[in-house]
């Protein structure tokens, strides 16, 4: 069974690191892209990156470049996502999914997120 | 990066067929896809590509492209089919992902 399996909810200060997890599962991690959503509480989804295990190639929205880090090791199967220094604004939960790309008879391509995480809550505050 | 837009909310009847749409330039390029998001869990890929549906997907759920809009059809909603749906692109300019404002949809 292909599944991502996320750590568990964290309450942080502001000012202090964090490391979230995503272990995958039941398929070739090097071979697939996988990213991190965002969701502030009562909000939307906003995609924030991806990250390529087989290469460690990685791409931020514009939205969260430079405020995160998202990264991959091979050797666990594992994506993580990183702050450095927390915001409030960071509370959020957040999802991470396996992102793939297909494209249509008629020629169009087509992205999507076959496989998620259940969710991680991030919770900020003094 | 482009957007792609949602109405906010749509309610339909018991049995009845609604649909929902995603507007935005990124379609012109790039098919949309579809989840389900219910409160407290993650979101559930419904519709991806021309019309296909995952496994466990019910065939109420179909998909449809045309020029800058992408379309969710639900034929004969059933009360389960209740939640917050989201449209998904990426934009081939400069490669992000994008989604939609969300669609909350009520089941009367």
């Amino acid at each position: 069974e292909v599944q991502l399996v996320q750590s568990g909810p964290e309450l942080k200060k502001p000012g202090e690191s964090l490391n979230i997890s995503c272990q995958a599962s039941g398929y070739k991690f090097n071979k697939y892209w996988i990213g991190w959503v965002r969701q502030l509480p009562g909000k939307g989804l906003e995609w924030m990156g991806v990250v390529y295990p087989g290469d460690s190639d990685t791409r931020y929205s514009p939205s969260f470049q430079g405020q995160v880090t998202i990264s991959a090791d091979r050797s666990t199967n594992t994506a993580y996502l990183q702050w450095s220094s927390l915001k409030a604004s960071a509370t959020a939960m957040y999802f991470c999914a396996r992102h793939r790309r297909g494209v249509t008879t008629n020629r169009f391509d087509y992205y999507y997120m076959d496989v998620w995480g259940k969710g991680t809550t991030v919770i900020v505050s003094s | 990066s482009s957007e792609l837009t949602q109405d906010p909310s749509v309610s339909v009847a018991l049995g009845q067929t609604v649909k929902i749409t995603c507007q935005g330039d990124s379609l012109r390029n790039c098919y949309a896809t579809w989840y389900q998001q219910k409160p407290g869990q993650a979101p559930v890929l419904v519709i991806y590509g021309e019309d296909n549906r995952p496994s466990g997907i019910p065939d109420r759920f179909s998909g449809s492209n045309s020029g800058d809009t992408a379309s969710l059809t639900i034929t004969g909603a059933q009360a389960e089919d209740e939640g917050d749906y989201y449209c998904v692109s990426r934009d081939t300019i400069d490669n992000q992902y994008v989604f939609g404002s969300g669609t909350k949809v009520t089941v009367l």
